[in-house]
């Protein structure tokens, strides 16, 4: 089985750079991925990480630790648009099958 | 592409009602989940169909649910009968893995907008 850590809730500031973390013990590990969903709507795909290291897409960056069984995703220059939760998601070895965390949910104010 | 498509969007229902859920994959993508969100456990995977192949349906509750995917484009989700514990929204999606699980190829899930189920 799996299990996903992730902090609830934090809170950042327009223009800010924040760090969500994000932490995994699985029996077997192919990749992690992070998710964004705003309120009302359905989960969209944002990064997938398979090898150490960190990834960057535009404002938004994942990082991964496979000996540590850690991630983060890192949102630079925040907009209010970015308030949302966050859902990291561990993919046990084998199989095409996420496990999804509980989400971050992030509150940017002005 | 229409993306994932869902229906109804949103259902109200009284307790020991039949429901049914409707979800259309992108065409394409041979590998479709249904999964349940509520504020108490999150994102929750009921089931993972794999060219129209039940693989895991260990998440499913109970008795009272069942899944069924007659073809590439089609797949239902029924409540029979529904109770007020079954409220929450209904997520389907779809993926088209290719190579091997863990080869490091991407092979995110899209989304459909979900079905907001509330049963009284």
């Amino acid at each position: 089985g799996q299990n996903i850590d992730q902090p609830t809730e934090m809170t950042a500031t327009e223009g800010a750079i924040v760090q969500i973390n994000c932490t995994y013990q699985t029996s077997g590990f192919n990749g992690l991925f992070w998710y964004q969903q705003h309120a009302g709507e359905a989960p969209t795909f944002l990064s997938y990480n398979v090898l150490d290291g960190l990834e960057e897409k535009g404002r938004f960056s994942s990082f991964l630790s496979r000996s540590k069984g850690y991630s983060y995703l890192l949102l630079k220059e925040l907009q209010m648009k970015d308030s949302a939760s966050y859902l990291c998601a561990g993919e046990a070895g084998g199989s095409y099958i996420p496990t999804f965390g509980r989400g971050t949910s992030l509150i940017v104010h002005p | 592409d229409a993306g994932v498509i869902q229906s109804p969007r949103h259902e109200v229902t009284e307790m020991g009602q039949e429901v049914t859920l409707r979800c259309k994959p992108i065409s394409g993508h041979n590998s479709l989940f249904w999964y349940r969100q509520t504020m108490m456990r999150g994102l929750e995977l009921l089931i993972y169909f794999n060219n129209n192949v039940p693989i895991d349906d260990s998440g499913m509750p109970e008795d009272r649910f069942s899944a069924k995917m007659p073809n590439a484009s089609f797949s239902t989700l029924k409540i029979q009968p529904s109770e007020p514990r079954d409220s929450a929204v209904y997520f389907c999606a779809s993926s088209s893995p290719t190579g091997l699980a863990g080869d490091g190829v991407s092979h995110e899930q899209y989304f459909g907008p979900g079905t907001r189920l509330t049963v009284t």
